[in-house]
């Protein structure tokens, strides 16, 4: 049965400081990994998507990466601002119907 | 492009009554998703719908809740009788097909559900 694992699940950062969330997966065979930032009361936002044949993908300020193999992904954002406070959630999808597992999620403050 | 609507965004009843949001998902999506989000956790998929057809209800508590998506569009998803565990924010979700495992989903904004 597929986990997966987000740590640190909280994370306070000073404005303009280059910060890393990290996802883990206790499966290796997924299709793809996908980070979703949620904002209070909202729902939530595609980031990023990567299948598994790549290991990175690259989004302005944002950098994902992944490694099938040890199953881990790490989220990568740089310079970061006040408006990037959020919920960042990971999710794999690991079958063929596009079932989604996610993570418990990371909440991140960055500090004005 | 519209986005995945949802109604209500907030419900708030009372134990063993019984309730029912509404998902429209983006045109044109055949595959229509129903998480559940426990305050704290990561969605679960509750039931994934391929056009008007049920593909995964593994995790659905049918002895209370039902879903159903006539004419392969909207959606509805019911709890009856609600219990207090069922407090949570009901995402809905569409992508373009469920068969072919690269295509992102798509998420609404919610309903969040309170049970007193």
């Amino acid at each position: 049965k597929q986990e997966v694992t987000q740590i640190p699940a909280a994370l306070s950062v000073p404005e303009g400081e280059n910060l890393v969330l990290n996802c883990s997966f206790t499966d290796s065979a997924i299709y793809n990994l996908q980070w979703f930032r949620q904002d209070p009361g909202k729902g939530l936002t595609s980031l990023l998507l990567i299948q598994s044949s790549q290991r990175e993908q690259t989004s302005g300020r944002l950098n994902a990466s992944l490694d099938k193999s040890s199953g881990r992904s790490t989220l990568y954002i740089a310079a970061s601002q006040p408006g990037d406070s959020a919920t960042y959630l990971c999710a794999v999808n690991g079958g063929a119907t596009n079932k989604l597992i996610f993570g418990t999620g990371t909440l991140l403050a960055v500090q004005p | 492009e519209a986005g995945v609507a949802q109604s209500p965004r907030y419900k708030i009843i009372e134990k063993r009554q019984s309730v029912a949001f509404w998902c429209n998902p983006i045109s044109g999506h055949a595959t229509l998703y129903w998480y559940q989000q426990i305050l704290g956790q990561g969605p679960k998929l509750l039931i994934q719908f391929q056009n008007n057809g049920v593909v995964d209800d593994s995790q659905l508590p049918k002895d209370r809740f039902s879903a159903e998506r006539l004419k392969g569009v909207d959606s509805t998803l019911k709890i009856q009788p609600a219990k207090l565990e069922d407090s949570a924010v009901y995402l809905c979700a569409s992508s373009l097909t469920g068969t072919v495992y690269t295509y992102e989903q798509y998420f609404g904004p919610g309903t969040r559900l309170t049970v007193t």
